[in-house]
C-alpha cells in the first residue's frame, strides 16, 4: 500500500521557523516533492528530494532519509504570505504519478 | 512566464450529465495529467497521458472517465455521466519529462459541481 502522513495543522508567528515533517510508506520511490497551495489555488511546487540531505531554496529547505521514509520541509523567516498549506508527494518506481499526503495547513501570525 | 491554463474556472451541472473539462498545457510539454481534489481532502492522481495514450492510471478513473488530446494544445477530461461524488476540483497538469526533476506544473483548476 501507499501511505503518506504529515501534521493536518501547525501555527507559527512571523520571522520564525518552522518545520513540517513527512514520513511515507510507498511501494517504489523516485522522489519526494514539497508543494505549496493556498487556499482555492493549484498546488505550486517548491522542492524535490531524490537524494539522502538538504536541499536549500531561498528561505526554504528540504531533507530526505530513504532509509527512515522521512523528509523534512524548513520554512525560515516565516512572513504572513506562507500561510498556506503544504504537501507532500512522492513519486513511485513506476509511472509518473504523484501522490499527495493529506497535506499540512500552516497559519503565520504576527 | 508559461502555465497550464484551465477552462472553465467553474461548472455546475446535474446528476447524470456529461462535463468536458478542458486544459491547455505548457507548450513544450510532454507529460499530461488529471487530479482531484473533493474539498478539504487530500489531491487524488487520475490519471496521465504521453505520446497520445494513458500511461497511468489510478482506480477512481473508471470506464465513466476519458482523456483525450483532440489537436496539438487541448488536453480534455471527459466524465460521461456525473455523480453526486464527481463533485471536486479537478487540476491539469503538465511536465516537460519523465526525467528528474519531474516537476509537474498545476494549472488553476476547474470547480465541478454535480447537484
Amino acid at each position: 500500500g501507499q501511505n503518506i502522513d504529515q501534521p493536518t495543522e501547525m501555527t507559527a508567528t512571523e520571522g520564525a521557523i518552522v518545520q513540517i515533517n513527512c514520513t511515507y510508506q510507498t511501494s517504489g520511490f523516485n522522489g519526494l516533492f514539497w508543494y505549496q497551495q493556498h487556499a482555492g489555488e493549484a498546488p505550486t511546487f517548491l522542492s524535490y528530494n531524490v537524494l539522502d540531505g538538504l536541499e536549500e531554496k531561498g528561505r526554504f529547505s528540504s531533507f530526505l532519509s530513504r532509509s527512515k521514509g522521512y523528509s523534512y520541509l524548513l520554512l525560515k523567516e516565516l512572513q504572513m504570505k506562507d500561510s498556506a498549506s503544504y504537501l507532500c508527494a512522492v513519486k513511485g518506481q513506476a509511472g509518473t504519478a504523484l501522490i499527495f499526503g493529506k497535506g499540512t495547513t500552516l497559519s503565520v501570525s504576527s | 512566464e508559461p502555465e497550464v491554463t484551465q477552462t472553465p474556472s467553474h461548472q455546475v451541472t446535474q446528476m447524470g450529465q456529461e462535463v468536458i473539462l478542458r486544459c491547455v498545457p505548457i507548450s513544450n510539454h510532454l507529460y499530461f495529467y488529471w487530479y482531484r481534489q473533493i474539498l478539504g481532502q487530500k489531491v487524488e492522481f487520475l490519471v496521465s497521458f504521453y505520446n497520445n495514450e494513458i500511461s497511468e492510471k489510478s482506480e477512481i478513473f473508471d470506464d465513466q472517465f476519458s482523456v483525450e488530446r483532440p489537436d496539438g494544445s487541448n488536453f480534455t477530461l471527459k466524465i460521461r455521466s456525473t455523480k453526486l461524488e464527481d463533485s471536486a476540483m479537478y487540476f491539469c497538469a503538465s511536465s516537460e519529462t519523465g526525467q528528474p526533476p519531474y516537476e509537474q506544473y498545476f494549472g488553476p483548476g476547474t470547480r465541478l459541481t454535480v447537484t
